[in-house]
Formats: C-alpha cells, sequence, structure tokens
C-alpha cells in the first residue's frame, strides 16, 4: 500500500544527544515535510524539501537539522541545540508545493527527553 | 502572515445528531486553499474535506460539509449523522503556497 511510514513511533532521548526520526515514503511525491505538534496546539512547520538535495526552513528550524538525498526518504535529526524537543512529530508529503497540493501525514514520532 | 482562529476548544454531540465546528482566518490573498484535517486519538493527520477559494460552492464529502463565506473569512465544518468513529480534534488549515497554516483545533467527542 501507498503511504508515509515513520519510524520509530515512540523514543527517549537523554538531555544533550542528537537524535534521528526517519520518514519514508512511497508516493512518488516530490514534496516532503516535518512538522512539530505540542499538546492542545496545532502543527508548526519544521522544514520542508521540495526536491532531492534542496530543503528549506520552517517557522521553527533551530536545533533541528534534515537532509534529503533520496526522493523517497526525509530523515529530521533533533540536536542538542533543540531547547524543548519533547513533542509529537509529523512527517507529510505532497506532489509538490504549488499551492493546492494537498498534504499527507505519517502516523507520527513521539519524542520524549528523560 | 495567516491566521487561522478555531474558537470552540471542544465540542460534544449525540450519535447521529450534526455538529458545526467554526473556523476563521486571517489574509490578504485573494486565492487559497482550506482544509479540514481529523487527528483520532491515533494522532494520525486524515484529511477531511478540501475547498479552493475560487470556487463558490461548497465542499462535500459524505457526511462532512462546509459553509464556506470568502467575504466573511469563514470556512465551518457540519459533521451530519455523527458516528461514534468521528471523536477526534480537528484541525482547520489554510494553505497558500507550499505553507499549511492550521488552527489550534477543536475536540469532538460524539456520545452514543
Amino acid at each position: 500500500d501507498g503511504g508515509i511510514t515513520q519510524s520509530p513511533k515512540y523514543l527517549f532521548r537523554k538531555e544533550g544527544q542528537n537524535v534521528t526520526l526517519s520518514c519514508e515514503q512511497n508516493l512518488n511525491h516530490d514534496a516532503m515535510y516535518w512538522y512539530r505538534q505540542d499538546p492542545g496546539q496545532g502543527l508548526r512547520l519544521i522544514y520542508y524539501s521540495q526536491i532531492v538535495n534542496d530543503f528549506q526552513k520552517g517557522d521553527i528550524a533551530e536545533g533541528y537539522s534534515v537532509s534529503r538525498e533520496k526522493k523517497e526518504s526525509f530523515p529530521l535529526t533533533v540536536t542538542s541545540a533543540q531547547k524543548n524537543p519533547t513533542a509529537f512529530y509529523l512527517c507529510a508529503s505532497s506532489v509538490g508545493t504549488a499551492s493546492g497540493n494537498t498534504i499527507y501525514f505519517g502516523e507520527g514520532s513521539w519524542l520524549t527527553v528523560v | 502572515a495567516q491566521t487561522v482562529t478555531q474558537s470552540q476548544p471542544e465540542m460534544s454531540v449525540q450519535e447521529a445528531e450534526t455538529v458545526t465546528l467554526s473556523c476563521t482566518y486571517d489574509t490578504s490573498e485573494s486565492n487559497y486553499y482550506l482544509f479540514w484535517y481529523k487527528q483520532p486519538p491515533s494522532r494520525q493527520m486524515i484529511l477531511v474535506i478540501r475547498q479552493e477559494a475560487y470556487k463558490q460552492q461548497n465542499a462535500t464529502e459524505n457526511r462532512f460539509s462546509v459553509n464556506f463565506q470568502k467575504a466573511a473569512k469563514s470556512f465551518s465544518l457540519k459533521i451530519s449523522d455523527s458516528q461514534l468513529g468521528d471523536t477526534a480534534m480537528y484541525f482547520c488549515a489554510f494553505m497558500r503556497g507550499y505553507k499549511l497554516s492550521f488552527g489550534a483545533g477543536t475536540t469532538v467527542t460524539v456520545r452514543a
């Protein structure tokens, strides 16, 4: 089945560690996104990528990094510079970044700092 | 910057009845898109309905319909014949270009 797969579902990080969240899609979408969701809030855009080897910062990129070496994959690294990383992270994709293209989401990953 | 406001943090509805969720947005653009997403307890974001601002006709998807008032910048969602599986958080979202801006969400609980 076509879709967006995120792993792991749950991740615990010690303070000072970097962690990487995986996102893979088999929808043949050009554009991919990472969003962060905090309790009781909507989603905020961290990074997006329109095409392989290109990505742009979103609204809250500080403390995060991404790569886009393959069309199917868009991993997110939460670095130790991210002051408050505990949140729910959603990966998404769309056909392209032109206005109106519906954005589809993965099932999300919970990150907790312990 | 676009802002999206959902003024109802929580709504409760009896099974088989109708509930309407409100959403207002602020933009100076004339061409944009609006969405409603559903987030059930599993936390996956699921597209419910999509509206193009240049279309006068309100979008409908089975039991879900919208009331799009462009001049008033209002985009409400009506859920008819509510089912227990409709229990979820519902997010209104505005899209211009690549970016989706979300409201804070409305939690809908359907009572048996």
